[in-house]
């Protein structure tokens, strides 16, 4: 099992809040990876960092913004939330080693009514 | 264009029966390929990686097989259990970037039945 955790597993929000996805990992991997799955579909990505105070935007266009603070956390943000936000939400990180193997968090579930 | 393929979508199996899923992907320069198991509401979880120059590989009741020529894989489950249910993913990996960036198929949705 992963040490890679995301808060919250799920998540129902109206229309217009800010929210915020949390994703933690203990295994002190530099590369961290935010992914977008619709039921049925491949997992997009949208985000991900290299490394402290690294950020980048992935191959989907999300109007959500990241952070990379500290190695370990890497949260992902919504300022103001809609229905076409909803969709399953994959952190994921990697040593960069072992073929770049990817070990992802539980996903967060996020609902926008 | 990178791209993974899989077949079938979905798949329905009696629990004790074998299975064979299928993955065909254009992804280049290829570095790896692995295929994940994400079971409902859960992140995937790998359960092969092969290279380039490995032709099979076994993890248990799955095996795995590479053929970098023809740029396909296969799955097999042998002897299904109830909790193979599972979306079972194909995800290849190029030598193009530091990222170590994924490509990832849609996925086969696999049901075992009692």
């Amino acid at each position: 099992e992963a040490d890679i955790y995301q808060t919250p597993r799920y998540l129902v929000i109206g229309t217009g809040k800010k929210i915020t996805l949390e994703c933690s990992q203990t295994m002190g991997h530099d590369k961290m990876y935010w992914y977008q799955q619709d039921p049925g579909m491949e997992l997009h990505l949208i985000h991900y960092s290299y490394g402290v105070n690294s950020t980048e935007k992935g191959d989907l266009s999300s109007e959500s913004t990241v952070s990379r603070i500290r190695t370990e956390h890497f949260p992902l943000t919504l300022e103001s939330a809609r229905p076409s936000h909803t969709s399953q939400y994959l952190c994921a990180s990697s040593s960069g080693q072992g073929g770049y193997e990817q070990y992802f968090g539980p996903g967060t579930r996020l609902t926008v009514t | 264009k990178n791209q993974v393929e899989q077949s079938p979508q979905s798949l329905i199996i009696l629990e004790g029966k074998n299975c064979t899923l299928q993955c065909n992907y254009t992804v280049s320069p290829f570095s790896n390929l692995r295929w994940y198991k994400q079971d409902t509401g859960r992140g995937p979880v790998s359960l092969t990686i092969m290279t380039f120059s490995e032709n099979t590989k076994s993890n248990g009741r799955y095996t795995a097989t590479l053929d970098a020529d023809t740029k396909q894989s296969s799955l097999h489950i042998t002897a299904s259990q109830l909790s193979d249910s599972a979306s079972y993913i194909c995800v290849v990996s190029d030598r193009g970037s530091t990222l170590g960036r994924l490509y990832f198929g849609r996925g086969t949705q696999l049901t075992v039945w009692p």
